[in-house]
């Protein structure tokens, strides 16, 4: 089982503000995820990456960005937020399968 | 038609009862099978992982796999308040991505 650390937990922040949402686990997997989740909906797939300096979009579209530049390590940018980005953002790593999942960040975006 | 189908409830119960939670598929190439159970405002925590049809049991819980019936379900026996949360079904084909349902919320009422 993984341990996935994810901060902050919450964060409430002006439109226009860049932020970056931190993700770390310590199990050294080489696969790790970002989803985006809003209230009562489906996880959607924003980003992933299968290993050092590779990183790939994902399903939903984006204005986020990640970088990989150690195992351990996964980020995500926003460069300058806006209201549409308020909800919460899951992180997750795996090695194979299954994915196991950080608490989250919640973020709202005033 | 989305891949994943899932009754969103909620489902109320009274403590005690067996709980019986279902997911339905359309994607014949799934292969892996996943339950999660997601507290409020937390991230999910993975409750069964499952590759073949039949049965696998883990204390109260129960997942079962009908490929056949593209149908997947979990059982929760004894349920206790501690497992109100929302249920997440997820799976994927050996190559793909994971496809989440949008999940179950539970209410067990002491």
């Amino acid at each position: 089982e993984a341990d996935i650390y994810q901060t902050p937990r919450y964060l409430v922040i002006g439109t226009g503000k860049k932020i970056t949402l931190e993700c770390s686990q310590t199990m050294g997997h080489d696969k790790m995820y970002w989803y985006q989740q809003d209230p009562g909906m489906e996880l959607h797939l924003i980003h992933y990456s299968y290993g050092v300096n590779s990183t790939e979009k994902g399903d939903l579209s984006s204005e986020s960005t990640v970088s990989r530049i150690r195992t351990e390590h996964f980020p995500l940018t926003l460069e300058s937020a806006r209201p549409s980005h308020t909800s919460q953002y899951l992180c997750a790593s795996s090695e194979g399968d299954p994915q196991y999942f950080g608490p989250g960040t919640r973020l709202t975006v005033l | 038609q989305k891949e994943v189908e899932q009754d969103p409830g909620p489902l109320s119960v009274p403590e005690g009862a067996i709980v019986s939670l279902n997911c339905t598929y359309s994607n014949s190439a799934f292969q892996y099978f996943m339950w999660y159970r997601q507290y409020s405002r937390k991230g999910p925590e993975l409750l069964m992982y499952t590759y073949s049809s039949g049965n696998k049991e883990d204390g109260r819980f129960t997942a079962q796999v009908d490929k056949s019936s593209k149908y997947i379900s979990l059982f929760i026996r004894d349920s206790q308040p501690s497992d109100s949360a929302t249920y997440l079904c997820a799976m994927k084909t050996s190559y793909d991505k994971v496809i989440f349902g949008p999940g179950t919320s539970l209410s067990v009422i002491p």
